[in-house]
């Protein structure tokens, strides 16, 4: 079955500690996007990016880097600079980035500060 | 900036007890509002696109509508399974990403 995988479940990070959450999909999905849910706040966008070797800043992008190699893969790296990451960390894809496409999620990586 | 608002927070139904979910939003133009229902640990799920004022969409006991202020879910005859976080979502017609509210817990009780 068609669908994205997001892993691991759940991740800690230490002080001074990048991490990396893994985002893969076999949709064939040309856009793929990076959102933080925090309790009681709606979903906030990190980065996104419509097309292989091409993403884009959303509204919370410090301390956050991404990368495009590949279509099927968007990997999000939470850096030493991020200060609060402790968060539900959700992968979505679309069929493509120009709209009026639903969104499909992942099932979320869990991170927490040790 | 664009904004959506969702009531109430949380939803409390005995089994069978129809009620509505509001959303609200401000958005220069609208592309799309997107529905979606959230099970706790999970991804959301996808539920309907709404596109213009007056369009309405249907699944099993959901019915999804929309005016050119707000959306409502109806939930018709809950069951307990219908037990979830609905979140909404709109699409500013100036870009192309979501902006989603902060969702309504529903809790039906058998």
């Amino acid at each position: 079955d068609g669908g994205i995988t997001q892993s691991p479940k759940y991740l800690f990070r230490k002080e001074g500690q990048n991490v990396t959450l893994s985002c893969e999909q076999n949709l064939n999905h040309d856009a793929m996007y990076w959102y933080r849910q925090d309790p009681g706040q709606g979903l906030r966008l990190i980065y996104y990016s419509q097309i292989v070797n091409d993403f884009q800043k959303g509204d919370i992008a410090e301390g956050y880097s991404v990368s495009r190699e590949k279509k099927e893969s968007f990997p999000l790296t939470v850096t030493s600079a991020q200060k609060n990451p402790t968060a539900f960390y959700l992968c979505a894809s679309s069929i493509e980035g120009q709209g009026r496409q639903p969104q499909h999620f992942g099932d979320g990586t869990r991170l927490s500060i040790l | 900036e664009d904004q959506v608002t969702q009531s109430p927070e949380a939803l409390r139904l005995q089994e069978g007890e129809s009620s509505s979910l509001n959303c609200s939003y401000t958005v220069s133009g609208l592309r799309g509002l997107f529905w979606y229902r959230q099970d706790p640990g999970k991804g959301p799920e996808f539920l309907f696109t709404l596109y213009s004022a007056g369009e309405e969409k249907e699944k099993e006991r959901l019915k999804a509508t929309l005016t050119k202020k707000e959306s409502f879910l109806h939930i018709t005859a809950p069951k307990p399974e219908d037990s979830a976080t609905y979140l909404c979502a709109v699409e500013d017609s100036n870009d192309y990403k979501l902006s989603f509210g902060a969702g309504t817990t529903v809790t039906v009780r058998a």
